[in-house]
């Protein structure tokens, strides 16, 4: 398997623009996390997703953001609009079953926004 | 308040010694512990898990220890490696409304030197 794979590895986009950041899984898990990394802020959790439902997306840090996960193997991050406070590094995550089950937690390699 | 602390913030030593970083907590209810190293420009990979029942676990030259009653785990790293060099994140699972919450660290950052 070629892993967590996420697209565009790096973005430069201006204030006010819509971005798009892609997450295609692991094939066979059903958890899928999204985590922004900032060097003030460290690692944090987003939103994650069980067999394609959100549950819990207490980490979005506002209304600007939103993530869709339309079927099992892709999902969406959207900033509309962006703000140059969201530049960070974005990394998309899957297991097969929850933190629960302590089952491990495969990252993709990341992209990077900036937003100017 | 959920909060995870590491120490120290960064690390220098020369290949082939050994070092520990360390973790301490203060997530409850406590599910387990993670630690994930992160090479630059990469994601996280996972070390190691551990629940409170598990007090040391093992990952090559890797070990982490868990005290889940002084709320402390440590990294030790063996025989350090030039490849050792990366941040290493320490994070708790705990219960929180019901459902589980991650709770990260700022991570170690250690440079290993020839």
């Amino acid at each position: 398997d070629a892993g967590v794979i996420q697209s565009p590895r790096h973005e430069v986009t201006e204030m006010g623009q819509e971005v798009t950041l892609r997450c295609k899984p692991i094939s066979g898990h059903d958890y899928l996390f999204w985590y922004r990394q900032t060097m003030m802020r460290g690692l944090e959790l987003l939103i994650y997703f069980n067999n394609n439902v959100p549950i819990d997306d207490s980490g979005m840090p506002e209304d600007r953001f939103s993530a869709k996960m339309p079927n099992a193997s892709f999902s969406t991050l959207k900033i509309q609009p962006s703000e140059p406070r969201d530049s960070a590094v974005y990394f998309c995550a899957s297991s097969l079953g929850g933190d629960g089950n302590l089952n491990e937690q495969f990252f993709g390699p990341g992209t990077r926004l900036t937003v100017l | 308040k959920n909060q995870v602390e590491q120490s120290p913030q960064s690390l220098i030593i020369l290949e082939g010694k050994n070092c520990t970083l360390q973790c301490n907590y203060t997530v409850s209810p406590f599910s387990n512990l993670r630690w994930y190293k992160q090479d630059t420009g990469r994601g996280p990979v996972s070390l190691t898990i551990m629940t409170f029942s598990e007090n040391t676990k093992s990952n090559g030259r890797y070990t982490a220890t868990l005290d889940a009653d002084t709320k402390q785990s440590s990294l030790h790293i063996t025989a350090s490696q030039l490849s050792d060099s990366a941040s290493y994140i320490c994070v708790v699972s705990g219960v929180v409304d019901s459902s589980y919450k991650l709770i990260f660290g700022s991570g170690t950052r250690l440079l290993v030197r020839p």
